[in-house]
């Protein structure tokens, strides 16, 4: 069972650095499924930040593009979040999430389909000065 | 950018009965979609992944449908744990593009 768990500053000034580490047992953070970062603002819903897969490639959400790095410590089996120039936009729980693949065969052709099938619990950033 | 819609907003529901939640893709993503459910205080749980096939441990009450750009999440029988709010999540290349609907709270 893959579990994962988020840590990092709870408090953030405005235009500093947020910065949080995702720890991951029951899994290798090289093995091939998508690393994700998702943030919930209070009271709103999900946004995706971005992942990372096979510890090279990263994609991102366009429109935090610019603010955001992705990254992987395979000897800790954990990955990272930076989101700079942060906001008081930037208050959220944010949540390191598997996103991870079931496989369908139909006619002998197989298809993978994709779901964050895991998560850790959150954790609290609050962007104030 | 493919934009997620979801509706309703908000359903209201009585337990034992179903519940139909509805998300649409701006875009052909063909089964390219996941469902969620989130109580409060929790983070969220998969309950499907390619819009039709359910995540381990996900009780038969839970049904998905859909392709393209349309999609449907159905509750049979409502439980009082079924009472939260559920997103749908698309993704599209490789390294993915991931994007979440908006959500529909379903309440008593």
């Amino acid at each position: 069972q893959v579990q994962m768990q988020e840590s990092g500053p709870g408090l953030v000034k405005p235009s500093g650095t947020l910065s949080l580490t995702c720890a991951v047992s029951g899994d290798s953070i090289s093995s091939s499924v998508f690393w994700s970062w998702v943030r919930q603002s209070p009271g709103k819903g999900l946004e995706w930040i971005g992942g990372i897969y096979h510890s090279a490639s990263a994609n991102y959400n366009p429109s935090l593009q610019g603010r955001v790095t992705i990254s992987v410590d395979k000897s800790n089996n954990q990955f990272s979040l930076k989101v700079t120039s942060v906001t008081v936009a930037d208050t959220a729980i944010y949540y390191c999430a598997r996103l991870g693949s079931v496989l369908e065969e139909v006619d002998s052709t197989k298809f993978y389909y994709y779901g964050m099938n895991a998560w850790g619990p959150g954790t609290t950033v609050t962007v104030s000065s | 950018e493919i934009v997620m819609t979801q509706s309703p907003a908000t359903l209201s529901v009585s337990p034992g009965e179903r519940a139909t939640l509805s998300c649409r893709a701006s875009q052909n993503i063909n089964r390219n979609l996941a469902w969620y459910q989130q109580r409060p205080g929790q983070a969220p749980r998969v309950l499907m992944f390619g819009a039709s096939i359910r995540a381990p441990g996900v009780p038969d009450r839970f049904s998905g449908s859909g392709s393209g750009t349309e999609f449907t999440l159905t509750i049979n029988s409502l439980q009082s744990e079924d009472f939260a709010i559920y997103y749908c999540q698309q993704y599209i290349n490789w390294p993915p593009l991931v994007t979440f609907g908006p959500g529909t709270k379903v309440e008593i």
